[in-house]
């Protein structure tokens, strides 16, 4: 069974760093495009960031990008997001969703549950 | 301001039927492959539709995907009160290179 479950949520400051984690089970996170997908407060889905299977391909959404980072260690089959600079409208719940791309055709295909990230002073 | 549009909310009553419209671009919609995601706050999205009109293993025919130039619909039948939740279009802009997302559709089943 496939499963993604993330962590690394919480209380950040204005201008602070949080690493979130992403650990997959049931499939080698080596084999796809992984993201993350984050939802504010009141807000729709907002992508994130993605790196593909080869590691070769790592994008970001232009509201992260030059602060935020996308890694990956494959021997705990996980992925993280490192959060730097953090703001006030980083705020949200984030999630990892594990991607498929085929041409021109993008899908996620499952998600975790989610992790909560609060940026206050 | 979500690069794709959607209504923000639609409703119907049990056992009829609702469409769920996303419009966009030449550079998302309209040359690259849609997908539709069902999201209960606080639980994890799931996949409804891939390639404009897919369905992954396990979703019910009363879900249905459709394209046509640079927008696309959702349509479910047979409505339950489970299909409550918000629904989002996602699709890749070749313009922007970033993965879009619509702002989301709140279904009440009334």
């Amino acid at each position: 069974e496939v499963q993604l479950l993330e962590s690394g949520g919480g209380l950040a400051q204005p201008g602070g760093s949080v690493r979130l984690s992403c650990e997959a089970s049931g499939f080698n996170v080596r084999s796809y495009a992984m993201n993350w997908v984050r939802q504010a407060p009141g807000k729709g889905l907002e992508w994130v960031s993605l790196m593909s299977g080869t590691g070769d391909t790592i994008s970001y959404g232009d509201s992260v990008k030059g602060r935020f980072s996308i890694s990956r260690d494959n021997s705990k089959n996980t992925v993280f997001l490192q959060m730097n600079g953090l703001r006030a409208d980083d705020t949200a719940v984030y999630y990892c969703a594990r991607g498929h791309i085929v041409g021109t055709s993008f899908w996620f295909d499952s998600w975790g549950q989610g992790t909560l990230v609060t940026v206050s002073s | 301001q979500s690069v794709l549009t959607q209504p923000p909310s639609v409703s119907a009553a049990p056992g009829q039927k609702v469409t769920i419209s996303c419009s966009g671009s030449s550079s998302n919609i309209g040359n690259n492959y849609v997908s539709w995601y069902q999201h209960l706050p606080g639980t994890a999205p799931k996949l409804l539709i891939y390639d404009n009109n897919k369905r992954p293993s396990g979703i019910p025919d009363r879900f249905s995907g459709s394209k046509s130039g640079t927008s696309a619909t959702l349509g479910i039948t047979g409505l339950q009160t489970g299909d409550e939740a918000d629904y989002y279009c996602g699709t890749w802009d070749s313009s922007l290179r970033v993965i879009v997302f619509g702002g989301g559709t709140q279904l009440t089943v009334l």
